[in-house]
């Protein structure tokens, strides 16, 4: 079945570590993105890459880093730099064709908590 | 600065009552705006409204924009324990200068049905 993963489901981060997030989509999508999501707050926009070898800063930016050397794939790393790491972080991709979004298809999340 | 304001931001029913969720928004270069349902995990895709006055329907839930006001309504009829969920607007606008879209998130509605 066609879908995106995430992993892991929950994660554990100490003090001045850097940890990375997997996103594995097998959807085709040209387009992916990943969001925080906080306690009575929307969703927030961390990175998204729109084309292999390209990315860009979203709202949030700071304290994270992202790769996208394969269409499937677009981790996001998050840093020892960003302060408040905890939170549910969405990874999500769309078809992105022509230059105009499509839909935006979500995978499962990964909780991030710091010890 | 993009805003998408949801109301309520939570709401308790009972079963069977019909329940409306409203969605305002203010974006330069506006595309489209969807509703997302999330229950314990990510956002699962509802709707997408890109004209005004055009309903559409799922089932119980229904949705249609006003892009003349700058609001969209979800409606859901005979609500059920298994609608109880956070709905999510979200409205996607081109990024200026990026050639790209962005999509907006409100903060949500949790919508709670008791038996």
């Amino acid at each position: 079945d066609g879908g995106i993963t995430q992993s892991p489901k929950y994660l554990f981060r100490k003090e001045g570590q850097n940890v990375t997030l997997s996103c594995e989509q097998n959807l085709n999508h040209d387009a992916m993105y990943w969001y925080r999501q906080d306690p009575g707050q929307g969703l927030r926009l961390i990175y998204y890459s729109q084309i292999v070898n390209d990315f860009q800063k979203g709202d949030i930016a700071e304290g994270y880093s992202v790769s996208r050397e394969k269409k499937e794939s677009f981790p996001l790393t998050v840093t020892s730099a960003q302060k408040n790491p905890t939170a549910f972080y969405l990874c999500a991709s769309s078809r992105n064709s022509g230059g105009t979004q499509e839909t935006q298809y979500f995978g499962p999340g990964t909780r991030l908590l710091v010890l | 600065e993009d805003k998408v304001v949801q109301s309520p931001l939570s709401l308790v029913v009972h079963e069977g009552d019909t329940v409306t969720l409203n969605c305002s928004y203010e974006v330069t270069n506006f595309r489209s705006l969807l509703w997302y349902k999330q229950e314990k995990k990510a956002p699962t895709f509802l709707f997408m409204l890109t004209s005004s006055g055009i309903e559409k329907k799922s089932g119980r839930l229904s949705s249609i924009l006003d892009k003349k006001e700058l609001f969209s309504i979800l409606n859901i009829t005979a609500t059920q324990t298994g609608d109880s969920a956070i709905y999510l607007c979200a409205v996607e606008a081109l990024l200026s200068g990026a050639g790209s879209y962005q999509l907006t998130f409100g903060k949500g509605t949790k919508l709670s049905v008791i038996p």
